[in-house]
């Protein structure tokens, strides 16, 4: 599977704008960028996905480099149940095994 | 509301002993998923489902055992032949079909601790 990179932990303020980048250079083409967050003790949860338009929905907005090596997923105004680590997770569509391959993540820490 | 449900929420056993960790989902949903998380680390597929009555090994399939008798269900038994089964046990769900970015719905998760 293709690797993503990821810094281990940001910190932002309360209703600023986040922007939480993901690198995957050996990306290929049929690989689709999805994330997902964690917060402290629960499942994770799927934010967005795309794969290689800008994506927007109620949670957060994705945009993708136009090479495609590298992404960011946009909290437009962040809350401190935004607090989570974050992960940003390649999956081939439509074959290869099933799952999702998760890597270390980015813990986001809000202040207030 | 629909959902998945693991149970129990957390767990102890005697080492040697087997235990079978519960997930049962409401969503319709015909792929099933196990993942363990060791602490400060990402999530690592233990075994997957994608129709009743067939499942395939993940990364880390050894020690573990399932079954997907129903497709509601899809149980977890943690054997004595795995190491180190202390971890926080995590179950998923997603539609199937042709497209595999279909999102996955995860449950609240088990943690199991081995005494």
């Amino acid at each position: 599977d293709a690797k993503t990179t990821q810094p281990n932990s940001m910190e932002s303020n309360e209703e600023e704008p986040v922007h939480l980048p993901c690198n995957h250079s050996t990306i290929s083409g049929t690989d689709y960028i999805h994330w997902y967050r964690q917060l402290p003790s629960q499942g994770p949860e799927y934010v967005i996905h795309g794969l290689t338009s800008n994506v927007n929905n109620r949670m957060a907005s994705l945009a993708i480099a136009e090479d495609r090596k590298s992404s960011t997923l946009i909290l437009h105004r962040a809350t401190l149940r935004d607090a989570a680590v974050y992960y940003c997770i390649l999956r081939v569509s439509g074959g290869g095994a099933d799952g999702l391959t998760f890597g270390k993540g980015t813990h986001l820490i809000i202040q207030p | 509301d629909g959902g998945i449900t693991q149970s129990p929420k957390y767990l102890f056993r005697k080492e040697g002993q087997n235990v079978t960790l519960s997930c049962e989902q409401n969503l319709n949903h015909d792929a099933m998923y196990w993942y363990r998380q060791d602490p400060g680390q990402g999530l690592r597929l233990i075994y997957y489902s994608q129709i009743v009555n067939d499942f395939q090994k993940g990364d880390i399939a050894e020690g573990y055992s399932v079954s997907r008798e129903k497709k509601e269900s899809f149980p977890l038994t943690v054997t004595s032949a795995q190491k180190n089964p202390t971890a926080f046990y995590l179950c998923a769900s997603r539609k199937a079909g042709g497209d595999s970015n279909q999102p996955q719905h995860f449950g609240d998760g088990t943690r199991l601790s081995i005494l």
